[in-house]
């Protein structure tokens, strides 16, 4: 069974940093492109970053540019946001998601989902 | 950046009738869409890829058409469990977007 689990979440002061993780499972993880989505409480869905399997391309929304770092180890089946000074609208529930095929020259569908983790940056 | 554009932003409809969804995009995305599926307190599900393909697992009811600017999602008849929040997504191009989201509730 494919499982992606997020972790990492919680409060933070603005300005300051997190790192999420996704420990991905029931699949071939080095085949995949990798993706964060995240969700603002009670708004819509927001794509944040993406990954290629090997690590050697990334892709950023610009409203993260220069603050987030998507990043992947392969041999531990993991993918990571680092988030950097932090921002009250960073506040949103990040999802870890999986494209929808392998191998793919480049991004595809997101299937499946994690079931996301909560970051609240406040003072 | 593409923007997606769904509407409407509430559908109230009774189980058993048809549900017609739409997406209509600031710019063409060829058929480079997709929706999603979202309950409360869950993360969302994959219905519809490349504007008409239902992925995996998906019931047939569920229906995508459209291309260029302009998609509808179709559920043909309306399952309780249906009723929930849509969205569109668009990969044409960079950044990948999103629309704002339909919510589909019982009337």
């Amino acid at each position: 069974e494919v499982q992606l689990v997020e972790s990492g979440g919680g409060l933070v002061q603005p300005g300051g940093s997190l790192r999420l993780s996704c420990a991905a499972s029931g699949f071939t993880f080095s085949s995949y492109w990798m993706s964060w989505v995240r969700q603002a409480p009670g708004k819509g869905l927001e794509w944040v970053a993406n990954i290629k399997q090997d690590g050697s391309e990334k892709y950023y929304v610009d409203s993260v540019k220069g603050r987030f770092t998507i990043s992947r180890d392969n041999a531990k089946n993991s993918l990571y946001l680092q988030m950097n000074s932090l921002r009250a609208e960073d506040t949103a529930v990040y999802y870890c998601a999986r494209d929808r095929v392998a191998a793919a020259g480049g991004p595809d569908w997101f299937d499946p989902w994690g079931q996301g983790t909560l970051v609240t940056v406040s003072s | 950046e593409i923007v997606l554009t769904q509407s409407p932003a509430t559908l109230s409809l009774s189980p058993g009738e048809r549900a017609t969804l739409s997406c209509r995009a600031s710019q063409s995305v060829s058929s480079y869409l997709a929706w999603y599926q979202q309950k409360p307190g869950q993360a969302p599900r994959l219905l519809i890829y490349d504007a008409s393909n239902r992925a995996t697992g998906i019931p047939a009811r569920f229906s995508g058409s459209g291309s260029g600017t302009d998609f509808t999602l179709t559920i043909s008849s309306l399952e309780p469990e249906d009723f929930a929040v849509y969205y569109c997504q668009q990969r044409s191009n960079c950044p990948i977007t999103f629309g704002q989201g339909t919510r589909l509730e019982i009337k």
